[in-house]
């Protein structure tokens, strides 16, 4: 079946360095790719999105792009700051199967970032 | 806008107890869905609404009863519930609950303890 597999965390930054959370998929169709963020004692985001191999997305500094030839969705951002610290999740979403439209989350990335 | 409210923010009850959650998004959207998440884990898929029909009950306990009750409001009702139930449930809608490029927002949740 499908799934998501990202880098265990957590992951620890001084501010202004630069970020990279690991993300690859298996899935069996064209499935769209998602990054998710979750603040303390908050509900889930969305921070960026792609629908389709090459795609990049793009949002608040972060960004990520649907590699299907690696089947990865790695995201980065150049200079984090204290207020990304979060946990990160990476899903997708394949069209099959039951529920078309359900999300196949990793198990989190939690990011602390240091001033 | 693409804002989904839950109330209450916060729920303690007793296992004889019987209360309810409530989600509401005004997107238009015609797919929701509850989630359960557990500490340090990813969101857990509970139910999915497609126009206001249940298709998808992931082996849910009955002491978990979804309702529908138009297209812009979800509850989950609740009772009997066990220690074990703890968790942060989170709402979701989407557009539809087909296409893989659709996007899932989330509500902020509701922190729930059984005693």
């Amino acid at each position: 079946g499908d799934s998501v597999t990202q880098m265990e965390g957590p992951v620890t930054l001084s501010e202004e360095a630069f970020l990279t959370i690991n993300c690859t998929y298996t899935a069996t169709g064209y499935p769209s790719l998602f990054w998710y963020v979750q603040y303390p004692g908050e509900g889930l985001q969305l921070l960026l999105k792609a629908t389709k191999a090459d795609d990049k997305g793009s949002n608040k500094g972060f960004e990520a792009t649907y590699r299907k030839e690696t089947t990865s969705f790695h995201l980065e951002k150049g200079s984090v700051q204290v207020s990304d610290s979060a946990v990160y999740f990476c899903a997708l979403s394949d069209g099959l199967g039951g529920s078309q439209g359900n999300l196949i989350f990793g198990k989190g990335t939690k990011l602390s970032v240091k001033p | 806008d693409t804002e989904v409210t839950q109330t209450p923010k916060h729920l303690v009850m007793g296992m004889t107890n019987k209360k309810s959650l409530k989600c509401e998004q005004h997107m238009g959207h015609r797919a929701m869905y509850w989630y359960k998440q557990k500490a340090k884990k990813p969101p857990e898929l509970m139910f999915v609404y497609s126009y206001e029909k249940l298709s998808i009950n992931e082996s849910v306990p009955s002491r978990f009863s979804p309702e529908c009750p138009n297209s812009s409001l979800l509850n989950l009702h609740l009772h009997a519930l066990q220690p074990e139930d703890s968790a942060l449930y989170l709402c979701a809608s989407s557009q539809f609950d087909g296409p893989s490029t659709d996007t899932q927002y989330f509500g902020p949740g509701t922190r729930l303890t059984v005693l």
